[in-house]
């Protein structure tokens, strides 16, 4: 079975600073696809990065990188130079793409808040 | 625009009703899919449809029905809604291929 976790229930940043949100995954599969979603007060799911289990460079998408680290099983996204509209709930999130669980469903971890301070 | 439209936006429900929370998809995607959001949880996955004219259960499945009526809509069905279905219920769809999900923008439901 699959699962993520992720550790840090509620974080602070100072605007302007770098944050780094921790998740780590379990799966057996080997082909398997990583995500962070963003989801604001509003409420809606916003997608942020995805990382491919195959893919040998780190993700980036602008202030978004993801540090993936296989052997560890971790996949942590780092946020640069926090801004106000980044406090918001991330959820880190895992798809397997290959085989017979290839059905296309995530797997979401439980999220972090992340709060960024003026 | 394009993309995952549900409805209703919020509801509330007496212990006991049914009510069924409809998904579309306007991308010709072929999987659709319904989680819930439960605070300190993150998104489970209820149910989910692979294409159309089939159906799977997921992680949550006790207490709904779904019916993937065509390519385009997936409907949640609560037949006899319950307290502990409170909640917040999210659609999504996939692209072929691609694992981008598109969501709409949810249905928050209380039961009381």
């Amino acid at each position: 079975a699959q699962k993520i976790t992720q550790t840090q229930p509620g974080m602070f940043v100072q605007e302007k600073e770098a944050v780094t949100l921790d998740c780590t995954y379990d799966t057996s599969d080997q082909s398997y696809g990583l995500f962070w979603y963003k989801q604001p007060s509003s409420g809606e799911m916003i997608f942020l990065i995805y990382q491919g289990s195959y893919d040998e460079q780190n993700a980036t998408e602008g202030r978004y990188s993801l540090n993936f680290q296989k052997a560890r099983k971790s996949a942590n996204l780092v946020i640069s130079a926090s801004q106000l509209g980044d406090s918001a709930m991330y959820f880190c999130a895992m798809v397997i793409t290959h085989g017979s669980s290839n059905t296309g469903k995530l797997i979401f971890g439980q999220g972090t808040t992340l709060q960024v301070k003026p | 625009n394009a993309g995952v439209t549900q409805t209703p936006k919020f509801q509330v429900l007496k212990t006991g009703q049914s009510m069924t929370l409809q998904c579309a998809q306007d991308m010709n995607h072929n999987s659709m899919y319904w989680y819930r959001q439960d605070p300190g949880m993150g998104l489970r996955l209820i149910y989910y449809s692979a294409s159309e004219g089939t159906t799977d259960k997921g992680e949550v499945p006790n207490g709904y029905n779904v019916s993937r009526l065509n390519k385009r809509e997936f409907s949640l069905r609560l037949e006899s809604a319950a307290p502990s279905q409170t909640s917040v219920y999210f659609c999504a769809s996939i692209e072929q291929g691609w694992y981008g999900y598109t969501f709409g923008s949810g249905t928050r439901l209380t039961v009381v």
